[in-house]
């Protein structure tokens, strides 16, 4: 069965401060691959996607960036946060082709930017 | 664009009560809709889908009905428990988007009391 990992679990971090998450999937091949940001009581807002290693987009223009060094593996990356970074960031995946791209969610990652 | 309009919450109800989530959307073409639940802390679940009209999806005892002339797939359980205390998101995917997008509504936060 596919497993969808996230770390860490929390992070605190200070203004000005560099940022990586990773987002690893198991069980399965050629995902496609999803960030997302959920502001405290807020929606779901999309970031980044990806269909394959090198093909990433980008739905948000800001200072986070995404990468994806291997075909299971997704990284969210900031140079310098900001506090409006602070949020709860998720991962996801569907498979790659099919009649309904159902997303599967990670656990999140808790982000507090002071 | 694809949209998707869900009832605003909070949603309280006390338990064994009926419980309905409004969602409506907008597609050019034929979409996939799907029903996720979020946990305090937690990332989001798949509930249920429907992929063509009138397909109803089910789970946990939670049904719903894609209906295309009506554009809507409102959620329903006959009976709630204070397990079911959550936020529902509704959503849809273009099956013509190669990057399977979802769009989700904003969430609909549900109390349950004993």
């Amino acid at each position: 069965s596919q497993t969808i990992h996230q770390w860490p679990a929390t992070l605190v971090q200070p203004v000005g401060s560099p940022l990586s998450l990773e987002c690893t999937v198991e069980g399965t091949s050629n995902p496609n691959l999803y960030w997302y940001r959920q502001a405290a009581g807020r929606g779901l807002q999309l970031l980044f996607y990806s269909i394959g290693i090198d093909q990433i987009s980008s739905e948000v223009p800001q200072n986070l960036s995404a990468s994806r060094p291997q075909d299971r593996q997704f990284i969210l990356s900031s140079k310098k946060l900001l506090l409006s970074d602070s949020g709860f960031y998720l991962c996801a995946w569907s498979a790659h082709s099919g009649k309904s791209y159902e997303q599967y969610f990670g656990p999140g990652t808790r982000l507090t930017v002071t | 664009g694809d949209s998707v309009t869900q009832m605003e919450g909070p949603v309280t109800l006390s338990e064994e009560a009926f419980l309905t989530i409004n969602c409506t959307y907008t597609a050019t073409g034929y979409p996939s809709l799907f029903w996720y639940v979020q946990y305090p802390g937690e990332g989001l679940q798949l509930l249920l889908k429907a992929t063509k009209a009138d397909d109803k999806g089910s789970n946990k005892g939670f049904e719903a009905t894609y209906r295309k002339e009506t554009t809507s797939f409102h959620l329903e359980k006959g009976s709630v428990q204070v397990s079911d205390s959550a936020v529902y998101f509704c959503a849809l995917s273009d099956r013509t988007d190669s990057w399977g997008k979802l769009q989700f509504g904003a969430g609909t936060q549900v109390v349950v009391t004993p």
